[in-house]
């Protein structure tokens, strides 16, 4: 199984400040017949269904403000939100589709400093 | 709109079986890959697994925690996405979500809550 580990385990960070979360995967998630990588990011609130942000490492879901970023290739991913709000405050996880079983990240908690 | 709608959960005793249903409106269900995706209490996303759609194979893949106890299944022709879990166990307990596949369009159901208590 692909084993996924996500850095820091959680971050504060200052109304309009960025914030950067890391995803290691234990093999890569590049895809070579498409050249596309197998890795999204979701965003979950408590009470919530999970928001899928970010497919493909960086292309941006329908709707998803475009202070959310992703990048990276192979076994290293960022996501980036680039002027945090308020509302972004929840718990980020990236997940491989690489293979099955796919598999997540363990989360990162997002706060306010 | 789209729509995808869980129902089933609820209080089941260690060993009981339960069925969740997903139904979905707003989008052609026999075009997608779906997947169940649960979070037990204070932890993190867990992938439950995968049906392909028909015109792709179907195939079903499951996480090895739930391989031989949990069942995916679909029926097109309603629009409903199913789930039965047999044996269930303490370590169960969790909301349930079903949602496409990642990499397609993302849509996800609001959850139902299993729980697993004798």
């Amino acid at each position: 199984d692909i084993v996924m580990t996500q850095s820091p385990d959680s971050l504060a960070v200052s109304l309009g400040e960025r914030a950067t979360i890391n995803c290691k995967s234990s093999q890569s998630l590049l895809y070579i017949s498409n050249n596309r990588n197998y890795l999204a990011w979701y965003q979950k609130k408590p009470g919530q269904p999970p928001r899928t942000l970010i497919y493909g490492a960086s292309t941006r879901e329908s709707g998803v403000p475009d202070r959310f970023s992703g990048s990276g290739s192979g076994t290293d991913f960022t996501l980036t939100i680039r002027s945090l709000q308020a509302e972004d405050v929840a718990v980020y996880y990236c997940q491989q589709y690489y293979s099955t079983p796919q598999t997540f990240g363990q989360g990162t908690k997002v706060e306010i400093k | 709109e789209v729509q995808l709608v869980e129902s089933g959960g609820g209080l089941v005793k260690p060993g009981e079986s339960r069925r969740l249903s997903c139904v979905v409106s707003g989008f052609i269900l026999s075009n997608a890959w779906m997947t169940w995706v649960r979070q037990a209490p204070g932890k993190g996303l867990e992938w439950v697994g995968r049906i392909k759609s028909k015109s792709d194979g179907g195939a079903i893949t499951y996480a090895a925690p739930v391989k031989g106890r949990f069942t995916i299944s679909r029926d097109d022709s309603t629009n409903t996405l199913y789930l039965q879990m047999n044996s269930l166990k303490a370590e169960d307990t969790a909301v349930y979500y079903c949602a496409t596949d990642p990499g397609q369009s993302a849509y996800w159901g609001q959850g139902t809550q299993v729980t697993v208590s004798a």
